[in-house]
């Protein structure tokens, strides 16, 4: 059962574009959005969060976007340099009565940004 | 750099033998989350840990897999008669709470080989 989807597998812009990358989540319960970012034999680094109360955040070159209704974040990166190529990973959490902040991920998308 | 410190980084073992991977959360947090990931998966929540208390381990197997996180010193996850299905990389995440809009800081990860 996975909860939190990640569909594209892959994707390759230029530098100075725009990335963008999709991830979406099937339970409702979920009240935080967190994106992390993986480059090969390390451990996932924190980007960007957003709350289920808000419909945007932005942190310089990063801005996450919130959809409940259609149950889909994206993440926008501009403009994209080649350092950005990494593993970005979509996790959500709920802070629901019970729950622990335990983190549900996605599968992943790695992001290539060609000079 | 007081982050989140894992080891060994690589660890061999052969099948039937006990694997142990340490942890050390960033200086002050009391909450420690392992995850592992499978080769071309996303991280998977395993078990949630504060001092001396396991609070959730909805995520790790029934049998084999164990964790402390002791009043002193580094929380362990103990994999005992390992077996090559358990070769992954084991990541362990700290925070300043188990609240969900709390960010998890992870470290470098243990990377387990079975042979």
């Amino acid at each position: 059962d996975q909860q939190v989807k990640q569909n594209s597998p892959s994707l390759s812009v230029q530098e100075g574009r725009i990335s963008i990358l999709n991830c979406d989540y099937t339970n409702s319960m979920f009240d935080y959005f967190l994106w992390y970012k993986k480059y090969p034999a390390e451990g996932p680094t924190f980007l960007i969060s957003i709350s289920s109360i808000k419909d945007k955040n932005e942190d310089g070159r990063f801005t996450v976007f919130l959809n409940k209704s259609a149950k889909h974040l994206s993440l926008h990166i501009v403009p994209s340099q080649p350092g950005d190529s990494a593993v970005y990973f979509c996790a959500a959490s709920h802070g629901r009565s019970g729950n622990t902040g335990k983190l549900i991920f996605g599968q992943g998308t790695t992001l290539q940004v060609k000079p | 750099n007081a982050g989140v410190m894992q080891n060994p980084r690589h660890l061999v073992r052969r099948r039937g033998q006990e694997a142990r991977l340490r942890c050390s959360p960033v200086k002050g947090h009391s909450h420690v989350y392992w995850y592992r990931q499978l080769p071309e998966e996303g991280l998977k929540f395993m078990v949630y840990l504060q001092k001396e208390n396991i609070i959730d381990e909805s995520g790790m197997p029934k049998e084999r897999f164990s964790a402390e996180f002791p009043k002193e010193g580094p929380s362990i996850l103990r994999i005992q008669q390992v077996v090559r299905g358990d070769s992954a990389a084991y990541f362990c995440a700290s925070s300043p709470s188990g609240r969900s809009s709390y960010e998890q800081y992870f470290g470098p990860g243990t990377r387990l080989t079975v042979t």
